[in-house]
């Protein structure tokens, strides 16, 4: 089973700055790797997938980056909709699995 | 515009079986090459993947659920479903139903308590 681990656990970020979340897998996925937003009392929303493809709808300020073990997502200039939390899932080989979450909350 | 919706029990008691279906609408469940899937999220903690089921019937298990859990698919209702075995209070979660392994489409999410 590969081993999803987010860091930090919890991110303070002002709104209009940068936020840089990350994702390590414990074997490589290639680029077999998705990034999904909950916000409270909601569904997950796919944002981006192999590893830098935007889902539907995601604004630029979202992007990708990274492939192997060490990717990261990067929200480029908060807005006040993005404060939610973010989970990594990677889809290279069964069984799919999903890392801790990353909370980003207002700073 | 695909659409996915999740039903059943939202009380189950210990040691019983929770029944979950996921009704696909906006297209055909069979139609697709595609897989469908059930994630769990207890609650204030993360998402887990459960397991998915292909169009033919294929499944992949979580193997820390897999003694206990069982995904079908029933094509002429265009729905698929999930039953837990067993079940104690650590299996308490909102339950998504989702298509495709790259999830782009969820069920808004059920809660299930188990309690007597």
């Amino acid at each position: 089973e590969i081993v999803m681990t987010q860091s930090p656990a919890t991110l303070s970020v002002s709104p209009g700055e940068r936020a840089t979340l990350s994702c390590r897998a414990s074997h490589s996925v290639n680029s077999d790797l998705a990034w999904y937003q909950q916000k409270p009392g909601q569904a997950p929303r796919l944002l981006l997938y192999g590893e830098s493809t935007r889902a539907a709808d995601i604004p630029a300020r979202f992007s990708g980056s990274g492939s192997g073990t060490e990717f990261t997502l990067t929200i480029s200039s908060l807005q006040s909709e993005d404060f939610a939390v973010y989970y990594c899932q990677q889809y290279n080989s069964w069984p799919l699995t999903f890392g801790g979450g990353t909370k980003v909350e207002i700073k | 515009q695909q659409q996915l919706q999740e039903s059943g029990p939202g009380l189950v008691k210990p040691s019983e079986t929770l029944s979950l279906t996921c009704s696909v609408s906006g297209g055909s469940i069979s139609s697709s090459d595609n897989y469908w899937g059930w994630i769990r999220q207890p609650p204030g903690k993360g998402l887990e993947w459960i397991g998915s089921i292909y169009n033919t019937g294929t499944t992949y298990y979580n193997p820390s659920l897999k003694s206990r859990v069982t995904i079908s698919i029933d094509t002429s209702k265009n729905q698929f479903s999930l039953k837990v075995n067993s079940v104690t209070a650590a299996d308490t979660a909102v339950f998504y139903c989702a298509s495709g392994n790259i999830y782009d489409k969820w069920g808004q999410g059920t809660l299930v308590t188990v309690s007597s």
